[in-house]
């Protein structure tokens, strides 16, 4: 089972709101990750957590908060997004041991900000 | 720090035929892993093939293989017998070796449509 699911599949928001997005796995891996995806484009990393701290900060604005409440859920807070803030969020994990790789992607949030 | 570049922003191919997509990426690491991923159109990233800088056998997937060249800092994906279903985004990816996590960087992908 490789399977990383995201919810929810699109979303749209004003620049007010405030969401969440969520993401799980139950393959016991131990590192996830958000990305941005503009169209066209790769991911962009933004977070990534390594058994359930924050081990890397993309330098990402504030308005995006991510949080792991435990090994198989990952959350990413949004408020006060900015139109330019629509893209695909992406959610991957990996087993974060070491001599392991492989980062396995959920199949994203479409976030779009009005 | 590392670079990956794919130097075909798109391609086209008749169903059936073979096609070489190619990659090159630049750094000073010894240890370190190579992916391909796949990403077709409105649907989720999926990896294709990887491998390990180490290994001098070329990785190989069904019709996918690569042609993994270290010394030249090349890593290419041959699919064979191409499929409508292998219209995607592909993206070539470079991992470090790493004690744990750890940033993939990608390349800016190649757009590959498989014409009927």
């Amino acid at each position: 089972d490789t399977e990383v699911t995201q919810t929810p599949k699109h979303l749209v928001m004003g620049m007010t709101n405030k969401k969440s997005l969520k993401c799980e796995q139950h393959m016991g891996h131990r590192a996830m990750y958000w990305y941005k995806q503009k169209a066209k484009k790769p991911p962009e990393l933004m977070f990534v957590y390594s058994y359930e701290k924050l081990s890397i900060n993309e330098s990402v604005p504030s308005r995006f908060s991510p949080e792991c409440p435990n090994s198989s859920l990952l959350n990413l807070h949004l408020h006060a997004l900015q139109p330019e803030d629509s893209a695909l969020y992406l959610c991957a994990s990996s087993q974060g041991t070491e001599n392991t790789d492989t980062q396995y992607f959920g199949p994203g949030t479409r976030l779009t900000v009005l | 720090a590392q670079t990956v570049t794919q130097s075909q922003p798109e391609m086209s191919v008749q169903e059936a035929e073979t096609v070489t997509l190619s990659c090159t990426y630049d750094t000073s690491e010894n240890n370190y892993y190579l992916f391909w991923y796949k990403q077709p159109p409105s649907r989720q990233m999926i990896l294709v093939i990887r491998q390990e800088a180490y290994k001098q056998q070329n990785a190989t997937e069904n019709r996918f293989s690569v042609n993994f060249q270290k010394a030249a800092k090349s890593f290419s994906l041959k699919i064979s017998d191409s499929q409508l279903g292998d219209t995607a985004m592909y993206f070539c990816a470079f991992m470090k070796y790493s004690l744990r996590d750890d940033k993939i960087i990608f390349g800016k992908g190649t757009r590959l449509h498989i014409l009927p």
